[in-house]
């Protein structure tokens, strides 16, 4: 069974270009979420999805961020107009019921 | 708010140097305690999840246990692969999709 599946795994943006992470969950698994890892700090909660409904969205920044889980295809965390505090490690997620978390390799966001 | 606070920060152990780490946490209604490793450059990697005071759970030379204010991670004899940064998280009872997670404690196993 393959694992959580992320890519790219390395991005690089200027400033005021748009980000598109992908995330393909754990076969099975219809729970999605995302979090942000900045160096020396914690995992921070952005959003969680199940198909085509986002269920908690509260960590997420109310402007520039967006996310979408839907009916087929990967999740979609998208960033508009990119600033140099975007730069850091986006983490998938998922689960089968809303239980323990299973992680992907992440994507690592360079704004220059 | 929840809240989650790992110590120490880092700890550097000679192969076979037995020791613990700590997890303490403040939350409204415990729905579950998870650990995880992340090595550099990678994502985290499930260990365990606990659910209630007394609890406890084994994985080769880890035993991770649980009371109501804390968890331990105990590491036996550890190994240089053992090397890595330990998370520790919890879920309230609103949901397991909130999950707050501590800074972690970076582990070095030294041969």
């Amino acid at each position: 069974n393959a694992g959580v599946m992320q890519n790219p795994r390395h991005l690089v943006r200027r400033r005021g270009q748009e980000a598109r992470l992908r995330c393909s969950p754990m076969k099975g698994h219809s729970h999605v979420y995302w979090y942000r890892q900045l160096p020396e700090e914690g995992l921070k909660f952005m959003v969680y999805l199940q198909k085509e409904n986002i269920i908690d969205e509260s960590g997420m920044p109310k402007e520039r961020f967006s996310a979408e889980f839907p009916k087929e295809g990967p999740s979609i965390l998208r960033i508009q107009q990119v600033v140099r505090g975007d730069s850091a490690a986006y983490f998938c997620a998922s689960s089968p019921k809303g239980s323990e978390q299973y992680f992907g390799p992440g994507t690592r966001l360079t704004v220059t | 708010e929840d809240q989650v606070t790992q110590s120490p920060e880092a700890l550097r152990l000679q192969e076979g140097e037995s020791s613990s780490l700590n997890c303490s946490y403040t939350v409204s209604g415990l729905r579950g305690l998870f650990w995880y490793r992340q090595d550099p450059g990678k994502g985290p990697e499930f260990l365990f999840t606990l659910y209630s005071a007394g609890e406890e759970k084994e994985k080769e030379r880890l035993k991770a246990t649980l009371t109501k204010k804390e968890s331990f991670l105990h590491i036996t004899a550890p190994k240089p692969e053992d090397s890595a940064t330990y998370l520790c998280a919890v879920a309230d009872s609103g949901g397991y999709q909130k999950v707050t997670f501590g800074t972690g404690t970076k582990l070095q196993v030294i041969p």
